[in-house]
């Protein structure tokens, strides 16, 4: 089955640039997505197709690809910005999604 | 709006079976797909599947092909996940999500908690 990995923990200080990759065969052939999930709380979306902003989502946050990777950035990361994030994208041919495995972001 | 609210929690013991709804508002219910997603403790999110309410399509993750099951009502714009016969294993929250109107919603999720 199609796997997206995330590194497990990104650990930043505030103000500082967060950076969180998510690998997947064929990744850059596909629209990926970005959830941020804090504790008890249903997961947001931070970024869809790649780069995009949904509205109300904060300038810092920003998506980008690459080759074989695709990168989630928080410039200038702030403490409420301290979550679990995902990766999600189509397995194949939109008949299967997947998340990734969560990356724990700690700003501290 | 568009809101997507869900079933309260529940406590079964194994072997029993469950129903849990979504019920979608706001937006066009048989327009778009609804998903959901498991989240087991401490655990991370794991897509199951979704439903096309207009149709009844339904695409299921091969790790949850033929333990659950995907359903809709689109007379009352609620979407369903079923299992017949609960393990312990299957204890987590539960969310449904839609992407409608240009807006990504989830439900609040529903947890449920197998033991005997």
């Amino acid at each position: 089955s199609y796997v997206l990995a995330q590194p497990p923990s990104v650990s930043v200080a505030p103000g500082q640039t967060a950076s969180i990759t998510c690998g997947g065969i064929n990744i850059e052939t596909k629209s990926v997505h970005w959830y941020q999930q804090k504790p008890g709380q249903a997961p947001e979306l931070v970024v869809y197709d790649d780069s995009d902003r949904p509205s109300g989502i904060p300038e810092r946050f920003s998506g980008s690809s690459s080759g074989t990777t695709v990168t989630l950035t928080i410039s200038g990361a702030q403490v409420e910005d301290e979550a679990d994030y995902y990766c999600y994208s189509a397995a194949d041919n939109n008949q299967n999604w997947v998340f990734g495995g969560g990356t724990k972001l700690t700003v501290l | 709006e568009v809101q997507l609210v869900q079933s309260g929690a529940e406590v079964k013991k194994p072997g029993e079976s469950l129903k849990i709804s979504c019920k979608g508002s706001g937006y066009s219910f048989t327009s778009y797909w609804i998903g959901w997603v498991r989240q087991m403790p401490g655990k991370g999110l794991e897509w199951m599947g979704i439903i096309y309410p207009g149709d009844s399509d339904t695409r299921y993750s091969p790790s949850f092909q033929g333990q659950v099951t995907i359903s809709a009502d689109k007379s009352i714009s609620t979407a369903y996940l079923q299992w017949s016969s609960l393990k312990a294993s299957d204890t987590a929250m539960y969310y449904c999500a839609v992407n409608a109107l240009g807006v990504d919603v989830w439900g609040q999720g529903t947890t449920v908690t197998v033991s005997s």
